[in-house]
């Protein structure tokens, strides 16, 4: 079954400190995996995929097949980090259109 | 750069009535994709298509149906809406060919039925 779980609904930090949002996955092939985010009242937007290895607004997400996770990580929280963060999976569909299965999401705010 | 147009941004209903949403995709993309996000929920697949060709289905009711029409605009509609159905319909869009396929999101269609 393709699923991906966010175990925490949310989480709050202070300004400056570490932040883990966490994302473990179930896939029976080769995933590809994608951070989203939604900041409030606004359209999801691409934050992170795996296959890049970017750092994006100070993020970065490793892609742990053993673990089958794909934790996303900040080592200093600012404020406007606070927003809705989706961790997705890309499932292979019928003529190469991929469609994203999203969990449950993972409210992050800082505080100042 | 152009973006995914959707519209209308909001739209209210009543019980039974009818409603249609439409996606623009960006330019030179061949696949729409419609989800549906409930409040305080997560985003679940409803339908996707390519090249006007439906390519996959999710947990889309029967009650809804959807298409893409020639120039790769694609519209949602609904009936016989039901108080449930209120929730924040995205459009997404992408280019297949690609192969690693991202997506790029409107800004979505809020839905209220009364």
């Amino acid at each position: 079954a393709q699923r991906v779980t966010q175990p925490e609904k949310l989480l709050s930090v202070f300004k400056g400190a570490p932040v883990e949002l966490k994302c473990n996955y179930s896939y029976s092939g080769s995933p590809e995996l994608f951070w989203y985010v939604q900041y409030s009242r606004q359209r999801l937007q691409l934050l992170l995929r795996h296959i890049s290895r970017e750092s994006i607004k100070g993020f970065t997400a490793d892609l742990n097949k053993g673990e089958t996770s794909f934790h996303l990580k900040k080592p200093f929280a600012q404020e406007e980090d606070s927003a809705m963060y989706y961790c997705a999976l890309s499932a292979r569909a019928p003529y190469n259109t991929d469609k994203l299965i999203f969990g449950t999401g993972t409210r992050l705010q800082v505080f100042p | 750069a152009a973006g995914v147009i959707q519209s209308p941004r909001h739209l209210i209903k009543e019980k039974r009535e009818t409603a249609t949403l439409k996606c623009y995709p960006i330019p030179r993309h061949d696949t729409v994709y419609w989800y549906q996000q409930g409040p305080g929920q997560d985003p679940q697949f409803l339908i996707s298509f390519y090249e006007k060709m439906q390519s996959d289905k999710g947990s889309i009711p029967d009650r809804f149906s959807a298409q893409q029409f020639s120039d790769y605009h694609s519209e949602l509609n609904m009936s016989s809406l039901e108080l449930g159905d209120s929730a924040l319909y995205f459009c997404a869009s992408s280019f297949a060919g690609t192969g690693a396929n991202v997506l790029t999101f409107g800004a979505g269609s809020r839905l209220t039925v009364l």
